[in-house]
């Protein structure tokens, strides 16, 4: 099992310009996250989706938007990158029974 | 919202010495957990824990959950360069964890 991928791992972008976060799982979990880690600032949960075909605002949803396609995968998308969202980005997935969130290696993200 | 606080935000210490970090929940909290991430790393489950006063174990780290539930800590005896790495603790519902900022260990071997 590969557990939780994300593509890319490395991604520069300018300000104004777009893209999605891809993630993916196999481990069969009903319930995705998306989280940003700043330095200083912990892992703070932007979007996230309890099962497939619904999705939840975080902490700090502005900016973003996420698309549960199907149970394996919850993408994360940029419309307008900015350079706030300079940042690592890691996508989580859990199981219903239990409460341990499972990461994915993380994205890391520069916006200029 | 739900916090969750945690201290110390850093903490530096010789190879051999002991290291202590706490957690602390505006609310009462259902359950507690804590992540380990190393430097470059994702954060990876160390353990949950559910019960008021409980105290659980995994070889030199002692975890405990607060009588109240509204705090918590991460002992780690005898610290070694392996255990360099943030130490998170997150706090919520079956659905939804709020994580606190975390605290960066140092190991100087």
């Amino acid at each position: 099992n590969a557990g939780v991928t994300q593509t890319p791992k490395f991604q520069v972008l300018k300000t104004g310009q777009s893209m999605t976060l891809q993630c993916a799982q196999d481990m069969n979990h009903n319930s995705m996250y998306w989280y940003r880690q700043d330095p200083g600032m912990g892992l703070r949960l932007i979007y996230y989706s309890a099962s497939e075909g619904t999705t939840d605002k975080g902490e700090v949803p502005n900016g973003y938007n996420v698309s549960r396609l199907n149970k394996r995968e919850f993408s994360l998308r940029l419309e307008s990158a900015a350079p706030s969202q300079t940042s690592v980005y890691f996508c989580a997935s859990k199981d219903p029974t239990v409460y341990e969130q499972y990461f994915g290696p993380g994205t890391r993200l520069t916006v200029t | 919202g739900q916090q969750v606080m945690q201290i110390p935000q850093y903490q530096h210490v010789q190879e051999g010495e002991d290291f202590t970090t706490y957690c602390n929940s505006s609310t009462t909290l259902s359950n507690i957990q804590w992540y380990k991430q190393r430097p470059g790393g994702h954060p990876v489950f160390l353990i949950q824990l559910v019960k008021s006063g409980e105290v659980k174990k995994q070889k030199r780290l002692t975890f405990q959950f607060g009588e109240a539930k509204k705090n918590s800590s991460l002992h780690i005896t005898a610290t070694q360069t392996t255990d360099v790495g943030t130490y998170f603790c997150a706090g919520g519902s079956n659905y939804k964890l709020t994580f606190g900022k975390g605290t960066l260990l140092t190991v100087n071997p």
